[in-house]
C-alpha cells in the first residue's frame, strides 16, 4: 500500500531556509496531487500548498512568498522549502496525499523546530 | 478564506453515549466538507468526506451530516478507541481551511 515519510533537519536557525522532503513508497506521484500540512504544539491543522507530479501548484496566500513545493519523479518524492523562517513556524510537518482536495493518506509527521 | 468553526471544543463523555460535534462555515460550502479524526502522536485520518460519505472501513457508527454552513459528525455509541480530537475541513474555496478542532475526552 501506499506509504509517505516526511525526513528533514528536526532544527532550523531563525532567517533560514526549513526544506523537507516526502518520499512516496507503494505507488508513484504522477497520480495525485501531493500536499504539506503543519501543525504548531498543542494547535490546529494549517494547509500549506500542494504539488502535482507536474510541477503545477496551489499556495496558501498566506505562506506563498515565502513557500516553494516541488515534485522529484525520478526518486518519486516530493519537497517542501519555506524561506525566512521564525519561531511561528515551529511545526509538525504533515506530507499527505491529495484526493478531489481532501487528504485521504498521511504521512507521521515531522516535527521541525525553529531557534537559534 | 472561509472560516470553520468546531463547537464545543472540548466534549466529556463516557463509553457507550452519543457524541455530536459541529462545524460552522463562515460561507456556504455545499457539501465540500470532510472530518478527520486525530489521536495523540499519530497523523489524521480521513473519516468522512462530501458531508456525509464514510471512507473504506470507518466503522457506521461515525456519521457526518449537513450541508452549507452547518455541518454535524455524531457517533452513534462511543468505543473507547474513538476518544480523540476531530477536526472538519472544506474544499470549496481557497485556501483550503481546517476547522480548530474538537477534542472528545473520556468523562
Amino acid at each position: 500500500q501506499v506509504q509517505l515519510q516526511e525526513s528533514g533537519p528536526g532544527l532550523v536557525k531563525p532567517s533560514e531556509t526549513l526544506s523537507l522532503t516526502c518520499t512516496v513508497s507503494g505507488g508513484s506521484i504522477t497520480y495525485y496531487y501531493w500536499t504539506w500540512i503543519r501543525q504548531p504544539p498543542g494547535k490546529g491543522l494549517e494547509w500549506i500548498g500542494y504539488v502535482s507530479y507536474s510541477g503545477s501548484t496551489s499556495y496558501n496566500p498566506s505562506l506563498k512568498s515565502r513557500l516553494t513545493i516541488s515534485p522529484d519523479t525520478s526518486k518519486n518524492q516530493f519537497s517542501l522549502r519555506l524561506s525566512s523562517v521564525t519561531a511561528a513556524d515551529t511545526a509538525v510537518y504533515y506530507c499527505a496525499r491529495v484526493s478531489t482536495y481532501y487528504f485521504d493518506l498521511w504521512g507521521r509527521g515531522t516535527l521541525v523546530t525553529v531557534s537559534s | 478564506e472561509i472560516v470553520l468553526t468546531q463547537s464545543p471544543a472540548t466534549l466529556s463523555l463516557s463509553p457507550g453515549v452519543r457524541a455530536t460535534l459541529s462545524c460552522r462555515a463562515s460561507q456556504s460550502v455545499s457539501s465540500d466538507l470532510a472530518w478527520y479524526q486525530q489521536k495523540p502522536g499519530q497523523a489524521p485520518r480521513l473519516l468522512i468526506y462530501d458531508a456525509n460519505n464514510r471512507v473504506t472501513d470507518i466503522p457506521a457508527r461515525f456519521r457526518g451530516s449537513g450541508s452549507g454552513t452547518d455541518f454535524t459528525l455524531t457517533i452513534s455509541s462511543l468505543e473507547p478507541e474513538d476518544f480523540a480530537v476531530y477536526y472538519c475541513q472544506q474544499r470549496s474555496n481557497w485556501p483550503l481551511t481546517f476547522g480548530g478542532g474538537t477534542k472528545v475526552e473520556i468523562k
